[in-house]
């Protein structure tokens, strides 16, 4: 079964530092999103991405924040300047579209840790 | 309360048993998502209802919908120890366009061998 795949499985970082954070979704997919889990809390939405234009952003997705997708097949997300704060488990997830709405798949993740 | 908002916190049962899970929310859905999280590992997507669903099958899971009440409840049937996970309901809003999910706390379940 198609997978989304998240690259690096663990990042450290020193604070102030710009990480990238990388997804393979689905290939089929159009539909993309970046969410986060701080350790022991709910997960949160971020950002969600189609067409090539954000499409939703949470209050949580600042400045600092950004997504791309640099080519077919990547969706990355940027935090140009990290805080102690970022450091948390990073999930993408992607969907498709089969004339009704499709559930969201997501990837194993990358946990952020910022020192 | 927030929306999608699980109960218990967290259920410990015997393998075998029927677990239930209960998920409440506050604004008005496109659909309703169950997600099952072993420790360190990303969401699995379970099962879906939509607005106009009441009730859904698939396997093992059964999961209902009540829209008047905003809530909803996840029956796990016949457990098994691979079953032990965190649960989580979410939910997309209706009005169309915005879809990030609303995810609650979860439910912690242990299912005992």
């Amino acid at each position: 079964e198609p997978e989304v795949t998240q690259t690096p499985s663990h990042q450290v970082t020193q604070m102030g530092q710009e990480v990238i954070l990388r997804c393979v979704p689905i290939s089929n997919h159009l539909y993309f999103y970046w969410y986060r889990q701080i350790l022991g809390q709910k997960v949160e939405f971020l950002v969600s991405f189609y067409n090539n234009e954000i499409s939703e952003k949470s209050e949580i997705f600042d400045d600092q924040f950004s997504v791309e997708r640099p080519d077919g097949s990547n969706f990355t997300l940027k935090i140009r300047s990290t805080k102690l704060e970022d450091s948390a488990m990073y999930f993408c997830a992607s969907r498709g579209w089969e004339g009704t709405y499709q559930p969201q798949h997501f990837g194993d993740g990358t946990r952020l840790s910022i020192l | 309360s927030q929306q999608g908002e699980e109960d218990p916190q967290a259920l410990s049962i015997q393998e075998g048993e029927n677990a239930t899970m209960n998920c409440s929310y506050k604004t008005s859905i496109n659909n309703l998502q169950w997600y099952r999280q072993n420790s360190g590992r990303g969401l699995v997507h379970l099962i879906l209802i939509r607005s106009n669903e009441r009730e859904k099958h698939s396997g093992r899971l059964r999961v209902t919908l009540d829209t008047s009440k905003k809530s909803s409840s996840l029956l796990i049937t016949a457990s098994r120890a691979a079953d032990t996970a965190s649960y989580f309901c979410a939910t997309v809003p209706s009005g169309g366009g915005a879809d990030g999910l609303t995810f609650g706390k979860g439910t912690h379940l242990i299912i005992q061998p």
